[in-house]
């Protein structure tokens, strides 16, 4: 499968603050990625599909301006959580696939705590 | 509003013990897909059946789709600790998207 990787693996800031989580896929064209949110003992939330060249396509209820997502290339995606606070702290993962076929590849996730 | 459904939430077992978990929705998906997730780490993928009443075997993991697509089941034989962990189903929907369920988190006691 994929080797998909996440930086930062982890990150504290301050409340107001903008946090930038990449998301590469190190062995492989991934022309979309997903990005997900996960709460402690909740599951995977799926933000917003991010494919490559295009803008995203966020999920109902996912505020576009809050989680900006730019898919420049077909190794690399990021995800800016703008003016962070402490409910935005959580579990993010990124996926990546290759077009048209069906299996998600998923990253070690970054943490993200908001102070 | 969850997609899927997965029961039990928690289940602990001792090793050597056999283990069933469920995922049901009452939505109809083309293909399901089952993972194990570590704590502080993303899913791993063990599994994708597409067929209604499909069976497919990893290991001591025996994984069956419903014959009408809207659920699956996850059983494990002689359960052993290296077992131990969430495991998470999940419907294809359009566009490639996933819909995950909870999860089923099975601890395996020495």
């Amino acid at each position: 499968g994929a080797v998909v990787s996440q930086h930062p693996s982890w990150v504290i800031c301050k409340s107001g603050t903008s946090v930038k989580i990449e998301c590469r896929s190190l062995d492989f064209q991934a022309t979309t990625m997903f990005w997900y949110r996960q709460f402690p003992k909740q599951s995977l939330m799926l933000m917003a599909t991010s494919n490559e060249g295009s803008k995203a396509t966020y999920e109902q209820g996912v505020e576009k301006d809050k989680f900006l997502i730019n898919h420049a290339s077909l190794t690399l995606s990021t995800l800016t959580v703008t003016s962070a606070h402490p409910e935005d702290s959580s579990f993010y993962i990124c996926s990546v696939t290759a077009g048209g076929v069906e299996t998600q590849y998923f990253g070690p996730g970054t943490r993200l705590l908001v102070l | 509003t969850q997609l899927l459904e997965q029961s039990p939430q928690f289940l602990s077992i001792q090793e050597g013990e056999n283990l069933t978990v469920y995922c049901n929705s009452s939505s109809v998906f083309s293909s399901l897909q089952w993972y194990r997730q570590e704590p502080g780490e993303g899913p791993v993928l063990l599994v994708t059946v597409v067929t209604g009443g499909e069976v497919k075997k990893l290991k001591r993991l025996t994984f069956q789709f419903g014959d009408a697509r809207k659920d699956s089941s996850l059983h494990i034989t002689a359960a052993q600790p290296g077992d131990t962990g969430l495991y998470l189903c999940a419907g294809l929907r359009g566009n490639n998207r996933l819909a995950f369920g909870k999860g089923n988190q099975v601890v395996v006691i020495p």
